[in-house]
C-alpha cells in the first residue's frame, strides 16, 4: 500500500520553542493531507485539512496561528508548532489521500510523539 | 457523519476468529464503512470498508447488515500482534466532509496465547 512517512517520531522541546513535523507521501502525490492529535487513552482529533497550494482549514477550537501548516507540495506537508507549552505535548499524526474518487484508503504516518518541558 | 457504537473492549484466543461489532443506525445512503486499527503508539492502519456488499481482503471481511445499520469486522485467525484499537469510522463519499475521518473510541482488542 501507499506509504506516508512522518518525522520526527518523537522529538523533546523547552517551552516556548517552536517544532516542526514533517509528512511525506512517499509513492504518490496527496492532494489534501490531514493532522491529528491524539492525547494519552483518546481517540484521535481532526485538528486541520491541508490542500496542496492553498490555506489550511481548521477544526473549530485549533488556533491556526499556533498550529502552522503548510502544503506547498504534493507529497510533502508540514506542522508547526509555535510557542509549545506543556499542554501541547501529544501524539500529532498526519494522514493523506491520493486524489480520486472519495472512496479510497486515506494513509497514516506513524506518529510524532511532542514532548514539551 | 453518522454516530457508530463500538464496545470498549474486547478479548479473543489466539488462533480464533475475532468478531468486532458496530453500530452505525444513523448511516446515510452515500455513507460507507471504514475500519482502521490503531497499534499503540502507531499511526492507524486502513483495514477494509465497504458499502453494503459483504467484503474481504487478505487482511479481514466485513459483514454489513441488510439495513446497513450495523456492522462486523472479522480477523479469521487472529494473532498476538492483531491486539490494538478498532476503529469503526462511517464517512461520506463526497461533500464537504470529503475525506475526513471521524474516530470514536474504539474497540480495545487483546488476543491472548
Amino acid at each position: 500500500g501507499a506509504v506516508v512517512s512522518q518525522h520526527p517520531s518523537r522529538v523533546i522541546c523547552k517551552s516556548g520553542t517552536s517544532v516542526k513535523i514533517e509528512c511525506r507521501s512517499l509513492d504518490f502525490q496527496a492532494t489534501t493531507m490531514f493532522w491529528y492529535r491524539q492525547f494519552p487513552k483518546q481517540s484521535l482529533m481532526l485538528m486541520a485539512t491541508s490542500n496542496e497550494g492553498s490555506k489550511a482549514t481548521y477544526e473549530q477550537g485549533v488556533e491556526k496561528d499556533k498550529f502552522l501548516i503548510n502544503h506547498a507540495s504534493l507529497t510533502l506537508s508540514t506542522l508547526t508548532v509555535t510557542s509549545a507549552h506543556p499542554e501541547d505535548s501529544s501524539f500529532y499524526i498526519c494522514s493523506a489521500r491520493e486524489g480520486g474518487t472519495g472512496l479510497e484508503k486515506l494513509f497514516f504516518g506513524s506518529g510524532t510523539q511532542l514532548s514539551v518541558l | 457523519d453518522a454516530k457508530t457504537t463500538q464496545p470498549t473492549s474486547m478479548d479473543c484466543a489466539e488462533g480464533r476468529a475475532a468478531n468486532l461489532p458496530c453500530n452505525h443506525s444513523t448511516i446515510s445512503g452515500n455513507e460507507y464503512v471504514y475500519w482502521y486499527r490503531q497499534i499503540h503508539s502507531q499511526g492507524p492502519q486502513y483495514i477494509i470498508h465497504g458499502l453494503k456488499n459483504n467484503e474481504t481482503n487478505e487482511m479481514a471481511s466485513l459483514i454489513i447488515t441488510e439495513d446497513r445499520k450495523s456492522s462486523t469486522l472479522i480477523l479469521p485467525h487472529a494473532t498476538l500482534r492483531d491486539t490494538a484499537v478498532y476503529y469503526c469510522i462511517v464517512r461520506p463519499a463526497g461533500g464537504t466532509s470529503y475525506g475526513k475521518l471521524t474516530f470514536g473510541q474504539g474497540t480495545i482488542l487483546t488476543v491472548h496465547p
